[in-house]
């Protein structure tokens, strides 16, 4: 059972482009919604974060959308770089999960120059 | 000065051996986990501890084992490896569970490749 699901699966953008990566969830405790980035041959680390009183947040070019009553939530690059080539997963966490992070299946993301 | 450290980085061996992941982290964190990554990058936790104490146990098979010995260490020992076995492991850890919404820093895995 995929309680998190993130598409697409793979992603081709143009440097200065926007990038958009989707995720849609079951549970309706969840509570707190990461990004992470993981680059080849590294752990992944976290991006930008929310929780569901707000709609969005903005960090730098990643924006985070985030819709309750349609239980969606979306990740947006904006000016698009090499390097954010990467693979992005979406999480989600609350209730008593104990701190147990549920991913998407992660989304690679290529910036061409 | 790394924040949470894995060793070893690769680890190859044969079926049927027994092998040890080691994790460190210095970040003063009460709680880590291990997760597993696949062959296709799918992330699913394994197991988490909150001061030394087990309080996440997902459906894995007894052939593994965690230990911690101390609030800064986590340890998976793996039995009678299988070839399903092969993946990435990566330990993390988090500020204590009260909030139970803080950052997981994680390690930076060990690939395991059992022949």
């Amino acid at each position: 059972q995929q309680q998190v699901k993130q598409s697409p699966q793979s992603l081709i953008v143009q440097k200065g482009g926007i990038s958009i990566i989707n995720c849609a969830y079951e549970n309706t405790a969840f509570d707190y919604f990461p990004w992470y980035q993981q680059f080849p041959g590294k752990g992944p680390a976290l991006l930008i974060a929310i929780r569901p009183d707000v709609s969005e947040k903005k960090e730098g070019r990643f924006t985070i959308s985030f819709n309750k009553s349609a239980k969606q939530f979306s990740l947006h690059i904006m000016d698009s770089q090499p390097g954010d080539s990467a693979t992005y997963f979406c999480a989600a966490l609350g209730g008593t999960s104990y701190g147990k992070l549920t991913f998407g299946q992660g989304t690679i993301l290529t910036v061409h120059p | 000065d790394t924040a949470v450290s894995q060793t070893p980085k690769y680890l190859v061996t044969q079926m049927g051996n027994d092998k040890s992941i080691k994790c460190e982290q210095n970040l003063g964190h009460d709680t880590m986990y291990w997760y597993k990554q696949d062959s296709k990058k799918f992330l699913k936790i394994m197991f988490s501890y909150n001061n030394k104490e087990l309080i996440i146990n997902e459906t894995v098979p007894n052939r593994f084992s965690p230990k911690s010995p101390d609030k800064a260490h986590l340890n998976l020992h793996i039995n009678s490896l299988e070839l399903g076995d092969s993946a990435v492991y990566f330990c993390a850890s988090s500020p204590p569970l009260a909030g139970s919404r803080d950052t997981q820093y994680f390690g930076p895995g060990t690939r395991l490749t059992v022949l």
